[in-house]
Protein backbone atom coordinates (compact mmCIF):
# COMPACT_ATOMS: atom_id res chain seq x y z
CA UNK A 1 0.00 0.00 0.00
CA UNK A 2 2.44 2.74 -1.28
CA UNK A 3 0.83 5.92 -0.21
CA UNK A 4 2.58 8.26 -3.09
CA UNK A 5 4.25 6.15 -5.86
CA UNK A 6 5.94 7.53 -9.10
CA UNK A 7 7.31 6.03 -12.00
CA UNK A 8 9.62 5.18 -13.70
CA UNK A 9 12.47 4.56 -10.62
CA UNK A 10 14.86 5.02 -13.34
CA UNK A 11 15.07 6.89 -16.59
CA UNK A 12 18.24 7.13 -18.92
CA UNK A 13 18.41 8.50 -21.78
CA UNK A 14 19.89 10.92 -24.93
CA UNK A 15 19.50 14.51 -24.63
CA UNK A 16 17.33 16.43 -26.92
CA UNK A 17 14.30 13.38 -25.95
CA UNK A 18 11.08 13.45 -24.27
CA UNK A 19 10.23 11.99 -21.24
CA UNK A 20 7.33 11.53 -18.77
CA UNK A 21 7.27 10.70 -14.50
CA UNK A 22 4.07 9.77 -13.17
CA UNK A 23 2.78 10.17 -10.18
CA UNK A 24 -0.08 8.91 -7.93
CA UNK A 25 -1.18 9.55 -4.52
CA UNK A 26 -3.63 7.18 -2.20
CA UNK A 27 -3.28 9.39 1.01
CA UNK A 28 -6.71 11.76 -0.26
CA UNK A 29 -4.64 14.95 -0.30
CA UNK A 30 -5.55 18.03 -1.94
CA UNK A 31 -2.12 19.02 -2.53
CA UNK A 32 0.94 17.64 -4.42
CA UNK A 33 4.79 18.31 -5.46
CA UNK A 34 7.28 18.02 -7.72
CA UNK A 35 11.06 18.59 -6.02
CA UNK A 36 14.08 18.12 -8.10
CA UNK A 37 17.47 16.72 -5.91
CA UNK A 38 20.40 17.96 -7.33
CA UNK A 39 23.93 15.17 -6.84
CA UNK A 40 24.43 17.82 -4.14
CA UNK A 41 21.09 16.61 -2.42
CA UNK A 42 19.91 20.00 -2.54
CA UNK A 43 16.17 20.07 -2.74
CA UNK A 44 14.39 22.73 -4.66
CA UNK A 45 10.52 23.00 -5.19
CA UNK A 46 9.49 22.87 -8.95
CA UNK A 47 5.72 22.95 -9.02
CA UNK A 48 2.64 22.04 -6.80
CA UNK A 49 -0.79 21.92 -7.23
CA UNK A 50 -3.70 22.45 -5.14
CA UNK A 51 -7.18 20.67 -6.11
CA UNK A 52 -6.06 20.47 -9.75
CA UNK A 53 -4.61 23.90 -9.81
CA UNK A 54 -1.05 24.97 -9.91
CA UNK A 55 -0.38 27.28 -7.11
CA UNK A 56 3.58 27.09 -7.23
CA UNK A 57 5.81 27.66 -10.16
CA UNK A 58 9.24 28.35 -9.58
CA UNK A 59 11.87 29.31 -12.02
CA UNK A 60 11.54 26.60 -14.18
CA UNK A 61 12.27 26.38 -18.17
CA UNK A 62 9.17 25.80 -20.17
CA UNK A 63 10.85 22.68 -21.16
CA UNK A 64 9.43 21.34 -18.14
CA UNK A 65 5.53 20.80 -18.23
CA UNK A 66 3.16 19.49 -15.31
CA UNK A 67 -0.04 18.02 -15.60
CA UNK A 68 -2.50 16.98 -12.56
CA UNK A 69 -5.61 15.25 -14.33
CA UNK A 70 -7.02 14.95 -10.96
CA UNK A 71 -5.78 15.36 -7.26
CA UNK A 72 -4.57 11.87 -6.87
CA UNK A 73 -1.96 12.50 -9.63
CA UNK A 74 0.63 14.74 -10.93
CA UNK A 75 2.48 13.82 -14.23
CA UNK A 76 5.77 15.57 -15.52
CA UNK A 77 7.06 15.81 -18.82
CA UNK A 78 10.01 16.86 -20.00
CA UNK A 79 11.02 18.11 -23.50
CA UNK A 80 14.65 18.67 -25.13
CA UNK A 81 16.21 16.74 -22.13
CA UNK A 82 19.90 18.50 -21.30
CA UNK A 83 22.47 16.96 -19.57
CA UNK A 84 22.00 19.43 -16.43
CA UNK A 85 18.42 18.14 -16.17
CA UNK A 86 20.04 14.87 -14.55
CA UNK A 87 18.55 14.83 -10.89
CA UNK A 88 16.31 12.60 -8.90
CA UNK A 89 12.79 14.33 -8.99
CA UNK A 90 10.34 13.41 -5.98
CA UNK A 91 6.77 13.69 -5.75
CA UNK A 92 5.11 14.67 -2.93
CA UNK A 93 1.61 14.91 -1.39
CA UNK A 94 0.29 16.91 1.68
CA UNK A 95 -3.09 18.35 3.23
CA UNK A 96 -3.76 21.53 2.61
CA UNK A 97 -0.30 22.79 4.31
CA UNK A 98 0.66 19.95 6.71
CA UNK A 99 3.42 17.39 6.47
CA UNK A 100 5.12 15.95 3.08
CA UNK A 101 4.55 12.85 2.09
CA UNK A 102 7.26 11.69 -0.28
CA UNK A 103 7.46 8.81 -3.18
CA UNK A 104 10.38 7.23 -3.57
CA UNK A 105 12.34 9.63 -6.57
CA UNK A 106 12.69 8.87 -10.14
CA UNK A 107 16.87 9.48 -11.30
CA UNK A 108 16.62 10.74 -14.11
CA UNK A 109 20.45 10.71 -16.21
CA UNK A 110 20.68 12.08 -19.51
CA UNK A 111 23.66 11.12 -21.63
CA UNK B 1 16.27 31.04 -2.93
CA UNK B 2 17.46 28.94 0.05
CA UNK B 3 15.80 29.35 3.29
CA UNK B 4 16.93 26.68 5.72
CA UNK B 5 20.95 25.96 6.27
CA UNK B 6 21.80 23.41 8.43
CA UNK B 7 24.66 23.21 10.37
CA UNK B 8 26.90 20.86 10.68
CA UNK B 9 26.94 19.65 6.99
CA UNK B 10 28.21 16.20 7.97
CA UNK B 11 28.43 14.76 12.26
CA UNK B 12 29.94 11.32 12.81
CA UNK B 13 29.31 9.68 15.84
CA UNK B 14 29.70 6.47 18.42
CA UNK B 15 26.31 4.43 18.61
CA UNK B 16 24.60 5.57 21.74
CA UNK B 17 26.21 9.25 21.77
CA UNK B 18 23.40 12.01 21.03
CA UNK B 19 23.07 14.15 17.91
CA UNK B 20 22.98 17.70 17.35
CA UNK B 21 21.63 19.56 14.22
CA UNK B 22 21.16 23.05 13.69
CA UNK B 23 18.77 24.52 10.97
CA UNK B 24 19.14 28.66 10.61
CA UNK B 25 16.49 30.67 8.49
CA UNK B 26 16.11 33.98 6.95
CA UNK B 27 12.33 34.80 6.89
CA UNK B 28 9.18 34.35 9.66
CA UNK B 29 7.49 30.83 9.38
CA UNK B 30 4.46 29.34 9.91
CA UNK B 31 6.13 26.10 10.65
CA UNK B 32 9.62 24.47 10.63
CA UNK B 33 9.46 20.63 9.74
CA UNK B 34 12.65 18.26 9.87
CA UNK B 35 12.82 15.35 7.55
CA UNK B 36 14.93 12.42 7.03
CA UNK B 37 16.48 10.91 3.63
CA UNK B 38 18.03 7.42 3.68
CA UNK B 39 20.08 6.59 0.81
CA UNK B 40 18.45 6.31 -2.52
CA UNK B 41 15.39 6.74 -0.77
CA UNK B 42 12.62 9.77 -0.49
CA UNK B 43 12.31 11.94 2.64
CA UNK B 44 10.53 11.05 5.87
CA UNK B 45 8.56 13.49 7.91
CA UNK B 46 9.91 13.29 11.69
CA UNK B 47 8.28 16.56 13.35
CA UNK B 48 6.43 19.41 12.84
CA UNK B 49 6.96 22.73 15.31
CA UNK B 50 5.13 25.46 14.81
CA UNK B 51 6.19 29.29 14.93
CA UNK B 52 4.35 29.72 18.89
CA UNK B 53 5.92 26.93 20.57
CA UNK B 54 9.31 26.30 21.10
CA UNK B 55 10.00 22.46 22.18
CA UNK B 56 8.66 19.58 20.95
CA UNK B 57 9.42 15.87 21.22
CA UNK B 58 9.00 12.68 18.90
CA UNK B 59 10.72 8.80 20.72
CA UNK B 60 14.35 10.43 21.13
CA UNK B 61 14.09 13.14 18.91
CA UNK B 62 13.65 16.65 20.52
CA UNK B 63 12.66 19.97 18.37
CA UNK B 64 13.62 23.32 19.80
CA UNK B 65 12.62 26.42 18.25
CA UNK B 66 13.54 30.01 18.40
CA UNK B 67 11.85 31.99 16.32
CA UNK B 68 13.82 35.54 17.63
CA UNK B 69 17.24 34.08 16.73
CA UNK B 70 15.55 32.40 13.45
CA UNK B 71 16.97 29.07 14.75
CA UNK B 72 16.03 25.30 15.07
CA UNK B 73 17.27 22.18 16.51
CA UNK B 74 17.13 18.67 16.14
CA UNK B 75 18.65 16.56 18.91
CA UNK B 76 18.42 12.80 18.63
CA UNK B 77 19.85 10.68 21.68
CA UNK B 78 20.82 7.28 22.32
CA UNK B 79 21.55 7.31 18.45
CA UNK B 80 21.93 4.31 16.75
CA UNK B 81 23.65 2.80 13.38
CA UNK B 82 20.07 2.45 12.00
CA UNK B 83 19.72 6.98 12.05
CA UNK B 84 22.28 6.99 9.61
CA UNK B 85 20.58 9.08 6.93
CA UNK B 86 20.76 12.86 5.76
CA UNK B 87 18.83 15.28 7.87
CA UNK B 88 16.84 17.91 6.11
CA UNK B 89 14.69 20.84 7.40
CA UNK B 90 12.00 22.51 5.79
CA UNK B 91 10.28 25.99 6.85
CA UNK B 92 6.47 27.37 5.56
CA UNK B 93 6.45 30.88 5.00
CA UNK B 94 3.68 33.35 5.76
CA UNK B 95 3.89 34.93 1.85
CA UNK B 96 3.23 31.03 0.59
CA UNK B 97 1.93 28.52 3.00
CA UNK B 98 2.29 25.72 0.55
CA UNK B 99 5.52 26.60 -0.52
CA UNK B 100 8.11 24.38 1.66
CA UNK B 101 11.61 24.85 1.24
CA UNK B 102 14.36 23.02 2.40
CA UNK B 103 18.13 23.08 3.40
CA UNK B 104 20.72 21.26 2.05
CA UNK B 105 20.97 18.87 5.05
CA UNK B 106 23.31 17.33 7.45
CA UNK B 107 24.55 13.95 6.59
CA UNK B 108 24.25 12.30 10.44
CA UNK B 109 26.52 8.70 10.66
CA UNK B 110 26.33 6.70 13.38
CA UNK B 111 29.44 4.20 13.60
CA UNK B 112 28.68 0.78 15.66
Amino acid sequence: DTAVSQTPKYLVTQMGNDKSIKCEQNLGHDTMYWYKQDSKKFLKIMFSYNNKELIINETVPNRFSPKSPDKAHLNLHINSLELGDSAVYFCASSQDVGELFFGEGSRLTVL
Amino acid sequence: SQQGEEDPQALSIQEGENATMNCSYKTSINNLQWYRQNSGRGLVHLILIRSNEREKHSGRLRVTLDTSKKSSSLLITASRAADTASYFCATRSGGSNYKLTFGKGTLLTVNP
